[in-house]
């Protein structure tokens, strides 16, 4: 199985930083990998695919890059709506797995 | 609208079975592979099952293989999750979610897609 590996596991950041989570695969994913946010209470949100395409109506405060074995989320500027828990998740294989997740706090 | 509705959670002592079923409309059904996904309370989204939009190709996670099936009836619109053989640690929310394929044209649409459209879930509680 692949296995996703997520850091940091927890982030504290204040309204308008820029923020980054990486990614990590256990091997070579080429470029599926996939993020979502996810905040309690609701279903997950589908924000990025293929490693760095917008999901239809998601801001462009959210970038996603990387290919292979590393990637990254980044928030250019943060908004209250965008404490929550964010997940990476591979669909190279027909065996899809998630990272751990960062849970993204208020400073 | 694209709407997905999970059904058959509930109460069940462990070893004994349930199956969750996953109600749609407002989509072309069998133009997409479909999922399972779970969260247990206090830890992460967990990948469960997936399947083609032709039920060619399924996959699940370690934690359920052998135990659960996954299936799908295009006339109907609806997903399944067959569960047996129950344990505690099964116990968590479970989501129905839509695929979005942007893989290089397989014709099984599937892997190669992302966890799009997600379904309110459906609690299951295995216990004693």
């Amino acid at each position: 199985d692949i296995q996703m590996t997520q850091s940091p596991s927890f982030l504290s950041a204040s309204v308008g930083d820029r923020v980054t989570i990486t990614c990590r695969a256990s091997q070579s994913i080429s470029n599926y990998l996939n993020w979502y946010q996810h905040k309690p209470g609701k279903a997950p949100k589908f924000l990025i695919y293929g490693a760095s395409s917008l999901q239809s109506g998601v801001p462009s405060r959210f970038s996603g890059s990387g290919s292979g074995t590393d990637f990254t989320l980044t928030i250019s500027s943060l908004q209250p709506e965008d404490f929550a828990t964010y997940y990476c998740q591979q669909s190279y294989s027909t065996l899809y797995t998630f990272g751990q997740g960062t849970k993204l706090e208020i400073k | 609208e694209v709407q997905l509705v999970e059904s058959g959670g509930g109460l069940v002592q462990p070893g004994r079975s349930l199956r969750l079923s996953c109600a749609t409309s407002g989509f072309t059904f069998d133009d997409y592979a479909m999922h399972w996904v779970r969260q247990a309370a206090g830890r992460g989204l967990e990948w469960v099952s997936g399947i083609s939009w032709n039920s060619g190709s399924m996959d699940y996670a370690d934690s359920v293989k052998g135990r659960f099936t996954i299936s799908r009836d295009n006339a109907k619109n609806s997903l399944y999750l067959q569960m047996n053989s129950l344990r505690p640690e099964d116990t968590a929310f479970y989501y129905c979610v839509q695929g979005y394929y942007y893989g290089s044209g397989s014709y099984y649409k599937y892997p190669n897609d992302a966890l799009n459209i997600w379904g309110q879930g459906t609690m299951v509680t295995v216990s004693s």
